[in-house]
């Protein structure tokens, strides 16, 4: 089967720095992808990782080593608007763009 | 110049009833996809389609049947709507042929069914 594991929640402070984690089994594996999603509105893109390693964007980094089935999406210098969910996805290889979701974190960036 | 659209964003109906969502994308992109998210949130696939043709179709009721007339736009339609129905769904559009695979997401169509 597929499963895809992220904390349900997390909070950390304006300025911080907050690693969140996915861990992940799935038959087959064609990279993992963070979405953002602020509620009530759509998820938009932040970063694909297919090889191992870091990848870094700006404020935001993501790491993937696919020997571990595990990710982590790694936020800096923490602002308000990040609070928001943040989707951990694995695209299914050979299946046509097939995008399998965790079940999302809720980040709360406190003052 | 919206990337991915959706119409209508809410819609409130009875049981038993039938409705439509529209999906449009201007982006190019040669596969659409459904996804219903519920209300903890979790987004799962419901359908996809690579240039008009299905490639895609989860374990999802017959009630719920996908079209696309063309590879710009994908419309679900869903007959006999149940109160388990009552969610949100997306429409997301990717390029499947290339190196960039990320889906870009409509902005979402709130179904309540009462």
């Amino acid at each position: 089967g597929q499963n895809i594991d992220q904390p349900t929640e997390m909070t950390a402070t304006e300025g911080a720095i907050v690693q969140i984690n996915c861990t992940y089994q799935t038959s087959g594996f064609n990279g993992l992808f963070w979405y953002q999603q602020h509620a009530g509105e759509a998820p938009t893109f932040l970063s694909y990782n297919v090889l191992d390693g870091l990848e870094e964007k700006g404020r935001f980094s993501s790491f993937l080593s696919r020997s571990k089935g595990y990710s982590y999406l790694l936020l800096k210098e923490l602002q308000m608007k990040d609070s928001a969910s943040y989707l951990c996805a694995v695209m299914i290889y050979n299946q046509g763009g097939k995008l399998i979701f965790g079940q999302g974190t809720e980040l709360s960036v406190k003052p | 110049d919206t990337a991915v659209s959706q119409t209508p964003k809410y819609l409130v109906t009875q049981m038993g009833n039938d409705k439509s969502i529209k999906c449009e994308q201007n982006l190019g992109h040669d596969t659409m996809y459904w996804y219903k998210q519920d209300s903890k949130k979790f987004l799962k696939i419901m359908f996809s389609y690579n240039n008009k043709e299905l490639i895609i179709n989860e374990t999802v009721p017959n009630r719920f049947s996908p079209k696309s007339p063309d590879k710009a736009h994908l419309n679900l339609h869903i007959n006999s709507l149940e109160l388990g129905d009552s969610a949100v769904y997306f429409c997301a559009s990717s390029q499947t042929s290339g190196t960039s695979y990320e889906q870009y997401f409509g902005p979402g169509t709130r179904l309540t069914v009462t």
